[in-house]
């Protein structure tokens, strides 16, 4: 049973075109996130959505638009593809993003691996 | 700019012997720190964290070791075996709403038996 799930694993696709990775949790976490890995190894956070709100959204360009249909889901647009938005791309979701007392771990997502031709 | 730096991008150490990570970080409002593993074609898995009041946690073999002054922290894996082998991760974060984890770069650990 896979806790964090992501499709489609592998994601080749032309520049300009627009596409989606799905993510989807089964551990009734409230935060989800969507991290970079790129061509240098960062792992980088892009966004993050608490019970489908927006909590964080670092500096990516607003090609990149996540959206939240329910608690268990986080899906990542990006539109007009760049060879740029090659990469690793990697959700992941943890209990709570602000509980002080109680540190969650964060359960990451297997990664898709998306090559802009 | 890296707040969370790993300088070592590879180690390689024998079966039995002890591996030791590496990690530094910059932010001084770091009061959290993960390690995290990976295997190829795997997400990252948690290991390991220690709290910002703590200089020491284990857990098994693994062994985080936290030096607040010098702003690093170690990760030591003893006796090491070659299922060890994979990339590991160093995050860091802040206890404030609103923060996610900060990763270095990766160590690759290879473990030869």
């Amino acid at each position: 049973d896979t806790a964090v799930s992501q499709t489609p694993k592998y994601l080749v696709t032309q520049m300009g075109n627009d596409k989606s990775i799905k993510c989807e949790q089964n551990l009734g976490h409230d935060t989800m996130y969507w991290y970079k890995q790129d061509s240098k190894k960062f792992l980088k956070i892009m966004f993050s959505y608490n019970n489908k709100e927006l909590i964080i959204n670092e500096t990516v360009p607003n090609r990149f638009s996540p959206k939240s249909p329910d608690k268990a889901h986080l899906n990542l647009h990006i539109n007009s593809l760049e060879l740029g938005d090659s990469a690793v791309y990697f959700c992941a979701s943890s209990q709570d993003l602000i509980r002080r007392k109680l540190k969650e771990t964060q359960y990451f997502g297997p990664g898709t691996r998306l090559l802009v031709l | 700019d890296q707040q969370v730096k790993q300088n070592s991008p590879s180690l390689s150490v024998q079966e039995g012997r002890i591996s030791i990570l590496n990690c530094d970080y910059t932010n001084s409002m770091f009061d959290y720190f993960l390690w995290y593993k990976k295997y190829p074609a795997e997400g990252p898995t948690f290991l390991i964290s220690i709290s910002s009041i703590k200089d020491k946690n284990e857990d098994g073999r693994f062994t985080v070791f936290l030096n607040k002054s010098a702003k690093h922290l170690s990760l030591h894996i003893v006796p090491s075996q070659p299922g060890d082998s994979a990339v590991y991760f160093c995050a860091a974060s802040e206890d404030q709403a609103g923060t996610a984890l900060i990763f270095g770069k990766g160590t690759t650990l290879s473990v030869s038996s």
